[in-house]
């Protein structure tokens, strides 16, 4: 069975902080890695990895793929309280073609 | 606004009854997944849809079902309800890039 494993659980930090979240991943027939943020309701997409080292950027967030080492991280600097949410990585099973999602970190970043 | 329509966004009901949660994919995706997302628990996914057929099962419970009927929609239903049923279920969609799902803003279902 698929599993996907985020840390930590929660973060506080304030603004301006630096944040690294993590990613574990076992994933048979493993195609991509996402990150997905969540705030009120519906997850949003941020980014997609498909190859070890290569860093997606979007403005203050970034991430990174390690598929010898089967994690990701995702990095948010000069972070806002806007960036306050449960950040949500999935692994892409191409094999069944689905997504298994991690139990998320939750944010929240203070004045 | 997603594209990706979900109704009702809030349900009450007892145990033992059914409901049925609608989906409307975006405009031109064929793929629809649902998934269940209790307080204590991750994103759990219940199934996929590709173009009407089933593709893709995950931990749905027998009192669950859906469909996807021509048109695209999809259809969660849940039968003889308990109180664990109590979540936010979503519906997404994927297009053709690659494997991106589009959340649809969910059903938040209560228990009572």
């Amino acid at each position: 069975e698929d599993k996907v494993v985020q840390s930590p659980l929660s973060l506080v930090v304030h603004e301006g902080d630096t944040v690294t979240l993590n990613c574990s991943y076992e994933v048979t027939n493993f195609r991509s890695l996402l990150w997905y943020k969540q705030e009120k309701k519906a997850p949003t997409f941020l980014f997609m990895l498909t190859s070890s080292g290569i860093e997606k950027k979007s403005g203050r967030l970034s991430s990174i793929l390690d598929k010898k080492e089967l994690f990701s991280i995702l990095n948010i600097t000069a972070t806002q309280t806007g960036d306050s949410a449960v950040y949500l990585c999935a692994g892409h099973n191409n094999a069944g073609n689905m997504l298994t999602f991690g139990g998320g970190t939750r944010l929240m970043v203070k004045p | 606004d997603s594209g990706v329509t979900q109704t009702p966004k809030h349900l009450i009901t007892a145990t033992g009854q059914r409901v049925t949660l609608r989906c409307s994919p975006r405009s031109g995706d064929l793929s629809v997944y649902w998934y269940q997302q209790s307080l204590d628990q991750g994103l759990q996914f219940l199934i996929q849809y590709y173009n009407g057929e089933e593709r893709a099962k995950g931990n749905i419970l027998e009192r669950f079902s859906a469909q996807q009927f021509p048109d695209l929609h999809s259809e969660l239903n849940l039968s003889s309800l308990e109180l664990g049923d109590s979540a936010l279920y979503f519906c997404a969609s994927r297009g053709m890039e690659a494997n991106v799902l589009t959340f649809g803003a969910g059903s938040r279902l209560t228990v009572l």
